[in-house]
């Protein structure tokens, strides 16, 4: 039971490339969710889905785009990727949208 | 619009007890939880508060007063694992939840 996994662990990109984080979890768990982490601002959220077939917008939205997959995975696309953008990302699950949320290990990006 | 309050940094020794206080303001309020962060790793969940009152699970509690939009996270001999950043995070109907900026425990000894 692996939990909430997410690819890459690291990744270096230069503005105006675009790229897609994946996240997938194994705990049949129906929301996920993707946050951004920066110094001294916590956890920001980005875009969550509380069921399959579902997304919303959250806090943080602009410049990015997901997709739920499936049941188990949740992506994120950085479009045209900007130094404002270089950030923690981590994503999350929970069996409801009003339950604990577990959390992947995070993907470390960086744009030059 | 929403907005949630915590200290920025706490100190304490080992053994010490340390309160983190979170005041917060928002609308469809129904619920506060706790999250523990090791130095940028995976935040994980320490306790859950839908009702005014304490949560006591081991050395931690938690505390809500939904009159008072306050709450706060008691957590009682401090051991050196217990240095790390401590969320409180708002659940609110109509969205996922949203946390507040991290309080850093540094516990020395």
């Amino acid at each position: 039971n692996a939990g909430v996994t997410q690819t890459p662990k690291f990744q270096v990109l230069k503005t105006g490339q675009s790229m897609t984080l994946q996240c997938a979890q194994d705990m049949n768990h129906n929301s996920m969710y993707w946050y951004r982490q920066d110094p001294g601002m916590g956890l920001r959220l980005i875009y969550y889905s509380a069921s399959e077939g579902t997304t919303d917008k959250g806090e943080v939205p602009n410049g990015y785009n997901v997709s739920r997959l499936n049941k188990r995975e949740f992506s994120l696309r950085l479009e045209s990727a900007a130094p404002s953008q270089t950030s923690v990302y981590f994503c999350a699950s929970s069996a409801t949208r009003t339950e604990e949320e577990y959390f992947g290990p995070g993907t470390r990006l960086t744009v030059t | 619009g929403q907005s949630l309050e915590q200290p920025s940094e706490v100190t304490a020794v080992e053994g010490a007890i340390v309160q983190i206080n979170c005041t917060y303001q928002t609308s469809g309020f129904y619920g506060l939880s706790w999250y523990q962060q090791h130095d940028g790793g995976a935040p994980t969940f320490l306790s859950y508060n839908g009702l005014d009152g304490l949560e006591e699970t081991g050395r931690f509690s938690s505390f809500l007063s939904r009159s008072d939009s306050y709450g706060y996270l008691l957590l009682q001999e401090l051991q050196m694992k217990d240095s790390a950043s401590y969320f409180c995070a708002v659940h609110q109907a109509g969205t996922a939840l949203i946390f507040g900026k991290g309080t850093t425990l540094s516990v020395s000894s």
